[in-house]
Order: C-alpha cells, then sequence, then structure tokens
C-alpha cells in the first residue's frame, strides 16, 4: 500500500520552463490538495481537489494550474517556471474535505534558477 | 498575516520529560485543529486533532489543548522520546477547507 505518491523527487528548471508534477493515491480518497513548503512559512495550500471533476484555489494559485485527471490523480503544472518558485512540493490526499487528516507523498524538490 | 503561528522555532527537551508545543491562531471561525510531525525529506504525518467542541483530545503520548477565549492550543508529550525529535506543525481550518499550516517547531529530545 504506497498511499501518495509523486514523482519526481527532484527537479531542476530554468526560468521559462514548463513542468508537471505528478501525484497519486491509493487509499480511494475524495479529496486531494497540492501544498507548498517554504523556510519559515510552514505549508501552503496551492490548490485543492474536493473531489473528481473539481479543483478549487488555495492561498498561493497564481503561476500554477491542476488537473484532477482521475480520482486517484491530481497534477500541479508550472506553465513558467519563476525562481519564486523554487519550494519543495507536497500532495496530499483526505477521505473528504472535511475534519478529517491528510495523507502527505514525500514531496518534490523543485528548484528553479 | 499569519493566521496561525507558532512562535518558538525550535525547543530541546530532554528524554523523558514533558514536551510542550504551543500555537496561536487568529480567525476565531476555525473549528478544527491538527498536529503534523515532519521528519526530513518525508511528508508530515497526522498526530492528533481536535475539534472546537472539545478542550482536550488525548492519544497515548500526545495530548492537544485547546483554550478558544485565547486562542491558543498546545501539544504536550509525555514522556519525550528521542525518535520524536521532528518539526511539528500545527494546522487549523473552517470546517476541514483550506486548512491553514503554522510555520513550524523544530523539537530536539535528547538522550
Amino acid at each position: 500500500n504506497a498511499g501518495v505518491t509523486q514523482t519526481p523527487k527532484f527537479q531542476v528548471l530554468k526560468t521559462g520552463q514548463s513542468m508537471t508534477l505528478q501525484c497519486a493515491q491509493d487509499m480511494n480518497h475524495n479529496s486531494m490538495y497540492w501544498y507548498r513548503q517554504d523556510p519559515g512559512m510552514g505549508l501552503r495550500l496551492i490548490y485543492y481537489s474536493a473531489s473528481e471533476g473539481t479543483t478549487d484555489k488555495g492561498e498561493v494559485p497564481n503561476g500554477y494550474n491542476v488537473s484532477r485527471l482521475n480520482k486517484r490523480e491530481f497534477s500541479l503544472r508550472l506553465e513558467s517556471a519563476a525562481p519564486s518558485q523554487t519550494s519543495v512540493y507536497f500532495c496530499a490526499s483526505s477521505e473528504y474535505v472535511g475534519n478529517t487528516e491528510a495523507f502527505f507523498g514525500q514531496g518534490t524538490r523543485l528548484t528553479v534558477v | 498575516d499569519q493566521q496561525v503561528k507558532q512562535n518558538s522555532p525550535s525547543l530541546s527537551v530532554q528524554e523523558g520529560r514533558i514536551s510542550i508545543l504551543n500555537c496561536d491562531y487568529t480567525n476565531s471561525m476555525f473549528d478544527y485543529f491538527l498536529w503534523y510531525k515532519k521528519y526530513p525529506a518525508e511528508g508530515p504525518t497526522f498526530l492528533i486533532s481536535i475539534s472546537s467542541i472539545k478542550d482536550k483530545n488525548e492519544d497515548g503520548r500526545f495530548t492537544v489543548f485547546l483554550n478558544k477565549s485565547a486562542k491558543h492550543l498546545s501539544l504536550h508529550i509525555v514522556p519525550s522520546q528521542p525518535g520524536d525529535s521532528a518539526v511539528y506543525f500545527c494546522a487549523a481550518s473552517v470546517s476541514g477547507f483550506k486548512t491553514i499550516f503554522g510555520a513550524g517547531t523544530r523539537l530536539f529530545v535528547k538522550a
């Protein structure tokens, strides 16, 4: 039982390049999330998907797009990477959006140069 | 403006003693609070939660206390063990939506 799997684990991009971070969960959860973690800032919600077919903005959505491909998969796309997007990105899932715990992937460390 | 604040970046405690991690929040609408634990190079893992209708929740060595009037919660770990050394994040939400995390407190438990 893998839980939440993120790929890749590390990535270096040049400014202006695009890339997609992939996330998949095998717990049959309805809700999925993308967070970024920066030093001294905790985790900040970028986008979330309450259920298959829906997506909503979080605290810091600018510069990102998401796709809830199916119930298992939720991807995060950077169309034109900027140095300010250098961060560690975490995908998470929960049974539903509500008072439940979230399960996190191991993270993707992204550096934009 | 940080809605969830963990004012202590780090805390050092002797093995066997109590660890107390603190968290303050500003949004009175928050009604669900969680603590997550994070080891290096891993994602956060859920530790314990509390609803605003309670003032205490206990799970083994971990107890979370909520003081709504002070907008303050704390996590007590008794007794502390070296394996508890990690970063602890406090988080809060309104009915589970758009959970806001604090910046984290790094706990060191010395053997």
